[in-house]
């Protein structure tokens, strides 16, 4: 069984602080993705990253940039600088590969990250 | 239009109404899926068609009833739910391989009373 836990239910900061948001996931495989979606107020899902259990390279886009460590199952995400705009709920989740073409996503619950002004 | 859409946005139904949620990629894609975000959940995976088959049914019940007619529409019709159905529905859409990802719609935000 594969399990997300994003034990950070909710975060607030004051502009312009870096937060990271953390993600421990379990998974039997050894071919797997990770991802995070941003989840702003309106309700949509937006795709951030995408990262592959073979690539521990770490990835800045911008103010976001991700820390992936296989050794400690953890997939952090952290935003430079925050800003108001970065209000959302962010996701982390899981794919699997089972070989048999789409899968489903296994998602933790979700931090909810509050940028003050 | 592009990506993902969703109708209705928002929809309130009776437990005896029957009702349809209705999904369009315009992304290319072939899968799609349906997933429950309810209040303090995670976001459950209901179902999952590829290439216009069902692969998945994550034990859902029966009063949803999924429809795929083509790799770019997806149906969720809806039959005497129950009040704790009341949840944020969302689409998916993606490749059809494994790993691929999920570029999802907006929502319908279903209220049942």
């Amino acid at each position: 069984a594969q399990k997300v836990t994003q034990a950070q239910t909710e975060i607030s900061v004051v502009e312009k602080e870096d937060v990271t948001l953390d993600c421990v996931y379990e998974t039997r495989d050894t071919t797997y993705y990770l991802f995070w979606y941003k989840q702003p107020p309106s309700g949509e899902l937006v795709f951030l990253i995408r990262r592959n259990s073979f690539d521990e390279q770490n990835e800045i886009s911008g103010r976001y940039s991700w820390n992936f460590q296989k050794s400690t199952s953890s997939f952090n995400f952290t935003i430079t600088a925050s800003q108001v705009v970065d209000s959302a709920v962010y996701f982390c989740a899981l794919s699997q590969y089972s070989g048999g073409g789409a899968d489903g996503l296994t998602f933790g619950k979700g931090t909810h990250l509050i940028i003050q002004p | 239009e592009t990506g993902v859409t969703q109708t209705p946005r928002h929809l309130v139904m009776g437990m005896t109404n029957k009702k349809s949620l209705k999904c369009e990629q315009h992304l290319g894609h072939n899968a799609m899926y349906w997933y429950k975000q309810s209040a303090k959940k995670p976001l459950e995976l209901m179902f999952v068609y590829n290439f216009k088959e069902q692969t998945e049914n994550n034990s859902v019940p029966s009063r949803f009833s999924p429809e795929c007619p083509n790799s770019s529409h997806l149906f969720l019709h809806l039959h005497t739910l129950q009040p704790e159905d009341s949840a944020l529905y969302l689409c998916a859409s993606s490749q059809g391989g494994d790993l691929e990802t999920q570029y999802f719609g907006p929502g319908t935000r279903l209220l049942v009373l």
